[in-house]
């Protein structure tokens, strides 16, 4: 079974401060990690995904997380906050690379304040 | 469009009524998910299809909820007798294949039930 845990339903940062949301996972098979983000009645949008290649993985919108097999971690990071990365951010775990065939275990979602 | 597109984006049904949500995957895509996703919360696996197979409803909460993809391209979840704890936003989502692509997501179905 997989599990995610975000921590901090709520994270509030100044702009152009750094953002740091994070996700702890449990998973008996290797995991592939995901990272999602949801805007205001949007769906999913996916900001990066380790798959067992680089431990540091880029996205878009300047953020990028790391994977940390020791801490079971991936945390989301962006250097500099803006305005627009206001929004709900979803970590999630996979058996499979795509995500398929069993779908994704996603955390409860943390939500991202931005303050001017 | 190029994305995933769900219709109604909202509704609202009374308790006992029947509704039906209808997913178009992107072209293309064998894989489709179902995903529910409560107020403040994550979204959570309902079920899963390759083509026109079901392979994988695990995640139905209750024989209420129903999903078919009669020909591997559109699909419809239905909902029957719906109850207050069915409101929910309702996400499909759709891939190239089961391995190694991006899942891409639609904008949902917003259900309310009175």
């Amino acid at each position: 079974a997989q599990s995610v845990t975000q921590l901090g339903s709520h994270v509030s940062v100044s702009e152009g401060a750094l953002v740091l949301l994070r996700c702890n996972y449990s998973s008996s098979v290797p995991p592939y990690l995901f990272w999602y983000v949801q805007y205001p009645n949007q769906g999913l949008q996916l900001l990066l995904k380790y798959t067992s290649a680089a431990t540091l993985v880029k996205g878009i919108n300047g953020f990028e997380a790391e994977f940390k097999k020791s801490e079971t971690s991936f945390h989301l990071t962006k250097p500099s906050a803006h305005m627009s990365d206001a929004a709900e951010y979803f970590c999630a775990v996979s058996e499979y690379s795509g995500g398929g065939a069993d779908g994704l275990t996603f955390g409860k979602g943390t939500h991202l304040i931005i303050q001017p | 469009g190029a994305g995933v597109s769900q219709s109604p984006r909202y509704k609202v049904a009374k308790r006992g009524q029947d509704v039906a949500l209808r997913c178009d995957p992107i072209s293309g895509h064998v894989s489709l998910f179902w995903y529910q996703q409560a107020l403040g919360q994550g979204p959570e696996f309902l079920t899963y299809f390759q083509n026109e197979a079901q392979l994988d409803k695990s995640g139905l909460p209750s024989d209420r909820f129903f999903a078919e993809r009669p020909e591997g391209s559109v699909s419809t979840l239905k909902i029957q007798r719906t109850q207050q704890e069915d409101s929910a936003v309702y996400l499909c989502a759709s891939s190239l294949s089961s391995s190694g692509n991006t899942i891409y997501f639609g904008e949902g179905s917003w259900l309310t039930v009175v």
